[in-house]
């Protein structure tokens, strides 16, 4: 049983360039959620995906966008990329948030993304 | 505004020397209580999820405990392979989302 997958496992980029981080969930998963983890710090929770639509948002600017497909895959893009904006992004995927509690989520390796 | 803090930031054992990283939380109705693993470079590994106060749950040489103001994590007899850093994080009723609330995590390194 393949885990969630992120795709690319490191990327470098450039002050204002444009970035797209992908992540497919594990299998029987319907739910994705991104976190930006600094170094040192905790993941700060981006967004939330589920029936292709973004659920919930955390405290981060609109040049953090995401997408979901049918398949349950996920996208995650940033504009204009800052100096701050380096960090390994976290991609999680659980079951919906449903009557029987809250889902456990499970994390993938992330992408190490580093803006020069 | 709710908050996760973890305490000690980093802690140091001998293998076989037994201790506890603390959790607590300010968190408006708390939805879950979460423990994950994390291995430099890697994503967070689940361990455990508590509900309710009372609540305990074990794994191998973890246990997880829960009060309604913190969270215990027990490791018991540790060994080098234990060498991780371990984030607690909640989930508050005013969402119904996934938003975990992280907090910065313990270090914890065993030395044989």
């Amino acid at each position: 049983d393949a885990g969630v997958t992120q795709s690319p496992t490191h990327l470098i980029k450039t002050r204002g360039q444009q970035v797209t981080l992908r992540c497919s969930p594990k299998s029987g998963h319907d739910t994705v959620s991104w976190y930006q983890q600094a170094l040192g710090q905790g993941p700060q929770f981006i967004f939330q995906y589920y029936e292709e639509e973004e659920r919930q948002r955390g405290n981060f600017p609109d040049r953090f966008s995401g997408h979901q497909f049918p398949n349950y895959s996920s996208e995650l893009n940033v504009n204009a990329l800052l100096l701050g904006d380096s960090a390994l992004y976290l991609c999680a995927s659980s079951l919906a948030p449903g009557l029987a509690g809250p889902p456990e989520q499970f994390f993938g390796p992330g992408t190490r993304l580093t803006v020069l | 505004e709710d908050q996760v803090t973890q305490s000690p930031e980093a802690l140091r054992l001998q293998e076989g020397e037994s201790s506890s990283l603390n959790c607590s939380y300010t968190v408006s109705g708390l939805r879950g209580l979460f423990w994950y693993r994390q291995d430099p470079g890697k994503g967070p590994e689940f361990l455990f999820t508590l509900y309710s106060a009372g609540e305990e749950k074990e794994k191998e040489r973890l246990k997880a405990t829960l009060t309604k103001k913190e969270s215990f994590l027990h490791i018991t007899a540790p060994k080098p392979e234990d060498s991780a850093t371990y984030l607690c994080a909640a989930l508050n009723r005013r969402q119904a989302g996934t938003a975990l609330i992280f907090g910065k995590g313990t270090t914890l390194s065993v030395s044989s």
